[in-house]
């Protein structure tokens, strides 16, 4: 399975741009890229995914480089409610096993 | 449509006990996936269930077990607890196949504290 590297904690200013970077240098041609994020002590949510093209829907935009190496999620006007860690995550070929990091932790401040 | 459901919310056992977590998959839903998240650590995939069938394993001893009900329901299994099975155990719910690309929807979760 690929392995994700994230920025261990990140702020941002509410109303600003929240761009998230994930590096998955050992994707292979058939995996997705998925982001999840976990409010404390509750399950995590679905953002978004994606495999070559760039995506986007009423929560955020996910930015894939042209090799696939990295990528970037996007929430565009970041509030306090964003405040949670965010997991970059490249789903397996074969069945839906998800293997998460150990995630950004995004703080942000008024 | 409900969401995925999990019971106990909390549970408080003692080492060598063995433990029973129960999992309600979103309807429609035929693939459940059990994580186990320690303190401060992202969510650690145990098992998955497709059509009541094992469907992948992560890195966890035997004595973590599962099953899926004809409804598509899960248990989680852990015999002869340890300190360390103390965790948040996550459960979700996803469509499996060639439909399974989409998101997993997980569940609250079940604290288990581990004496």
């Amino acid at each position: 399975d690929a392995k994700t590297t994230q920025p261990t904690s990140m702020d941002c200013a509410e109303g600003r741009a929240a761009n998230l970077p994930c590096n998955h240098s050992t994707i292979s041609g058939n995996e997705y890229v998925y982001w999840y994020r976990q409010i404390h002590s509750q399950g995590p949510q679905y953002i978004i995914h994606g495999l070559k093209n760039n995506e986007t829907n009423e929560m955020a935009s996910l930015i894939i480089t042209e090799d696939r190496k990295s990528s970037t999620l996007i929430l565009p006007h970041a509030t306090l409610r964003d405040t949670a860690v965010y997991y970059c995550i490249v789903r397996l070929p074969t069945g839906n096993q998800f293997y998460f990091g150990t995630g950004t932790s995004l703080t942000v401040i008024p | 449509e409900t969401g995925v459901t999990q019971s106990p919310t909390h549970l408080i056992k003692t080492r060598g006990q063995q433990v029973t977590l129960r999992c309600s998959s979103q309807s429609g839903h035929n693939t459940v996936s059990w994580y186990q998240q320690a303190l401060g650590q992202g969510p650690q995939f145990i098992f998955q269930y497709y059509r009541e069938e094992e469907n992948g394993r992560g890195n966890f001893p035997p004595r973590f077990s599962g099953l899926q009900f004809p409804n598509y329901s899960s248990e989680l299994n852990v015999n002869a607890l340890e300190l360390d099975d103390s965790a948040l155990y996550l459960c979700a719910s996803s469509l499996g196949g060639l439909a399974g690309l989409g998101e997993q929807f997980f569940g609250p979760g079940t604290r288990l504290t581990v004496l």
